[in-house]
């Protein structure tokens, strides 16, 4: 595998589930990300870890859950969600401390559908 | 604050026709910016960038130089073909640190036969 991976890549659940999506990334970087995206809203950054430590929390609803077991690997957990939550989840990596010089690779995304 | 301003689209062309997506910003100092691509059912993915003043970034035929007098980053293309059928973001991240990168609404774009 090469570059990021994101499981699975369509998930369909009730209100009252719980589901965790997973994000890899096979580049050898230490900061990952989770976006929200919606139909016709801009990007939003939900949580980003550098070095397996939250640095951003963008006022997300708890039933949004991050992990960052280590620098390879990020999960997003799901509980209770609303059906405005079903949107694309797309996860990103990108290199070194200083982000403004490095660019992000993004995985293909999660579609999310909450019924 | 920190912000990024994108022309609406959809933009629709003809193969071969000249493209301009204008994309303007608000920042304190002097940002990286960037062009991401995403194409139908795939993530974003880097089309260039550029991360100081007066630089100009290009690949695969598009170009933009960053314009700090008119904090403009606008995104051009001389001859588009129909495998451009995207939607173009314009973004930046600022150099005061921290991880937080601003993405406009993004532009689609439509290129035909």
């Amino acid at each position: 595998e090469t570059g990021v991976t994101q499981t699975p890549r369509h998930l369909v659940m009730g209100m009252t589930n719980k589901k965790s999506l997973k994000c890899e990334q096979h580049l050898g970087h230490n900061a990952m990300y989770w976006y929200k995206q919606s139909a016709k809203k801009p990007l939003e950054l939900m949580f980003v870890y550098s070095l397996e430590e939250r640095v951003e929390n963008n006022s997300v609803p708890s039933r949004f859950s991050p992990e960052c077991p280590n620098s390879s690997h990020l999960f997003l957990h799901l509980h209770t969600l609303q059906p405005e939550d079903s949107a694309l989840y797309l996860c990103a990596s990108s290199q070194g401390r200083q982000a403004a010089h490095y660019e992000q690779y993004f995985g293909p995304g999660t579609r999310l559908t909450v019924t | 604050g920190n912000s990024v301003t994108q022309m609406e689209g959809p933009v629709t062309l003809s193969e071969e026709a000249f493209l301009t997506i204008n994309c303007t910003y608000t920042a304190t100092g002097y940002p990286s910016l960037f062009w991401y691509v995403q194409y139908p059912g795939e993530g974003l993915q880097l089309l260039l960038k550029a991360t100081k003043a007066d630089d100009k970034g290009s690949n695969k035929g598009f170009e933009a130089t960053y314009r700090k007098e008119t904090t403009s980053f606008h995104l051009e293309k001389g001859s588009v073909q129909v495998s451009d059928s995207a939607v173009y973001f314009c973004a930046l991240t600022p150099k005061t640190g921290g991880f937080k990168t601003i993405f406009g609404a993004g532009t689609r774009l439509f290129v035909k036969a």
